[in-house]
Formats: structure tokens, sequence, C-alpha cells
């Protein structure tokens, strides 16, 4: 099993809009509606910011919205704010009972 | 409010077992409703699923590590562990503890990626 693929690094200005990919196969990302994903700050554990592709937990800003399409999920960020600067995590159910996480990706505010 | 953390030693020498507990506190690990995890972060990389236990008994783990760990739950303690055998420097990492959410279909557990309480994590060195 390999890591689910996502850029290393996205950047945007406050405000603005930015999206995270998510690139799995038809055994994980495409082949369940078991995709989520998690912000984590520097030396803090991960925060569930998605699940089930495009559910909010409670207490998450509708900011952050989930989406896919095939076997690519992805994550965008509107309004853009400087708190939003974190690395961010996708996470899919990959069959056979396991777990894949994505490697990645340090999203920078401008 | 649910609470877990994670406890044990922070040294583990190379070629010996990691052992790992994480206590819960503010719910219980013998609820159908919720599996039980172990996610680890090797220092500046990034988040790796170890594996998980649910309420049963049943256990799911990672295939590139299945044959060197082992976790289980203590209900009367709610505590669950981890044991990660054979170490070596790559073991080295943040090892988290953390719940998640099953689905049941067809009587067959998913193990779905919702992750939504988190101990602090703790540091393990594999070091001679």
């Amino acid at each position: 099993q390999s890591a689910l693929t996502q850029p290393r690094s996205v950047s945007g200005s406050p405000g603005q809009s930015v999206t995270i990919s998510c690139t799995g196969t038809s055994s994980d990302v495409g082949g369940y509606n078991y995709v989520s994903w998690y912000q984590q700050y520097p030396g803090e554990a991960p925060k569930l910011m998605i699940y089930h592709v495009s559910k909010r937990p409670s207490g998450v800003p509708d900011r952050f919205s989930g989406s896919k399409s095939g076997n690519t999920a992805s994550l965008t960020i509107s309004g853009l704010q400087a708190e939003d600067e974190a690395d961010y995590y996708c996470c899919s159910y990959s069959g056979s009972y396991t777990v894949l996480f994505g490697g990645g990706t340090k999203l920078t505010v401008l | 409010q649910l609470q877990l953390q994670e406890s044990g030693p922070g040294l583990v020498k190379p070629s010996e077992t990691l052992s790992l507990t994480c206590t819960v506190s503010g719910g219980s690990i013998s609820s159908s409703t919720y599996y039980w995890g172990w996610i680890r972060q090797p220092p500046g990389k990034g988040l790796e699923w170890i594996g998980s236990f649910y309420y049963s008994g049943t256990t799911y783990y990672n295939p590139s590590l299945k044959s060197r760990v082992t976790i289980s739950g203590d209900t009367s303690k709610t505590q669950f562990s981890l044991k990660l055998s054979s170490v070596t420097a790559a073991d080295t990492a943040v090892y988290y503890c953390a719940r998640g959410s099953p689905t049941i279909k067809f009587g067959v557990v998913i193990i779905r990626p919702d992750l939504d309480s988190w101990g602090l994590g703790t540091l393990v060195t594999v070091s001679s």
C-alpha cells in the first residue's frame, strides 16, 4: 500500500481560496466515500476537519469543504485566514480493514 | 469530555519491544459505537496508521507493520495498548492514540478514517 498523494505545499493570500488534492486509487479514495481531512499545527495532535468526503464535525468553520471526483479527493478552504496556516492530511479507508494517510500538505498563508 | 493519554517509555533499544498504553477518561472502550486506534508520525514526516482495536476484541493492522504489531484493550481499566516488536531507528516517532467511528455493513466492521479525538502524543526514540 502506498500513501495517498498530496502536493507538498500550497499557498494563498488572506481572503482567497485554496484547494488541496488527495489522489489515490479505485481501491481506496475512489472505492469508498470514507475520506477524511485533518489539520495539524506544529507540535500538536491532528484535528478532524472533514469526514465522509464532505461532512464537517461540529465547530469546524464552513469555510472548509470537501469533495471527491473519481480517485481524487479535495479540501477547499475559502476566505483564507492566517490561522489556517498548518499541515493538512487526507485519509481514506482502503479496504481490507485498513486506513491510508496522505503525505501531507503544508499550507502557507502569504 | 473524552480525553486520551498516551504513556510509556520514551526510549527503546533497537531490537526490543516498544510498549505504549492509552488511558481513556470520559468514555468507554467497550462501546460498539467507536473503535480505538494508534497512529504515528516520525519527526518531520507524515502520519501513518498503525492499527485499531474494536470492543469485540477484533484488531486491524497496517499490513506493513502487521508482523510486529499487537493492539489490545483492557475494558476494566479503560485502556488499550500497543506493542511493536523488533524496533529499529525507523520506528522513532510521535505515537498517538485516537478514537474513531466504524460503520457496520452486512455484519462487516469498516474502519472509517474519522478519528475525532486524539491524545497529545508521546515521542518514542529508538536508540542504543
